[in-house]
């Protein structure tokens, strides 16, 4: 079956380490995203990227990195310069264009740090 | 921002009941989307409406829009246990690429 892979589903940071958040789909989507969620809250856009090797900033990309260097993957990386990491963070697709057929999403990465 | 705000921000209903929730935004937008996410997963796409349809259904969902106030609605009929979830409305638009932007989510819980 197609759809988004997230990994780890649970993953613990501790002071001033880096972490790699996985996405990969194989749903040969173009486009990926990658959100934050706080609890109770809405999803803000860190990152997203409409093609292979091209990649964009979203509303609160810093303390953030990316990577789009297949189609199938989008790499999240979690640096030390994120003084509030832990949160909920959840990768999604779409093909541009259709993208306003609606987003397929993962089923989320949660960070801690310790 | 063009940020959908959802109202109410939770709401519990009585299972078998029917359950509305409202979504506003700001700016013109070309497709509103409503999303679901049960607790601690990620969102499921239920429905999306363009900018010049009125009223869509999908099963038990309907959802209208109306442009001229910059709202929405997502009516859940014959409400069922599993409907327990936040709801989120996402609107897109032209000059934003592919992007769609989220608004908090209401929180609906069905009571047995």
């Amino acid at each position: 079956d197609g759809g988004i892979t997230q990994s780890p589903k649970y993953l613990f940071r501790k002071e001033g380490q880096n972490v790699t958040l996985s996405c990969e789909q194989n749903l040969n989507h173009d486009a990926m995203y990658w959100y934050r969620q706080d609890p109770g809250q809405g999803l803000r856009l860190i990152y997203y990227s409409q093609i292979v090797n091209d990649f964009q900033k979203g509303d609160i990309a810093e303390g953030y990195s990316v990577s789009r260097e297949k189609k199938e993957s989008f790499p999240l990386t979690v640096t030390s310069a994120q003084k509030n990491p832990t949160a909920f963070y959840l990768c999604a697709s779409s093909t541009p264009g259709r993208g306003s057929w609606g987003y397929t999403f993962g089923s989320g990465t949660r960070l801690t740090v310790v | 921002s063009q940020q959908g705000e959802e109202d109410p921000q939770a709401l519990s209903i009585q299972e078998g009941e029917n359950a509305t929730m409202n979504c506003s935004y700001k700016t013109s937008i070309n497709n509103l989307q409503w999303y679901r996410q049960n607790s601690g997963r990620g969102l499921v796409h239920l429905i999306l409406i363009r900018s010049n349809e009125r009223e869509k259904h999908s099963g038990r969902l309907r959802v209208t829009l109306d442009t001229s106030k910059k709202s929405s609605s997502l009516l859940i009929t014959a409400s069922r246990a599993a409907d327990t979830a936040s709801y989120f409305c996402a609107t897109g638009a032209w000059n934003r690429d592919d992007k769609i932007i989220f608004g908090k989510g209401t929180r609906l819980h069905i009571l047995p």
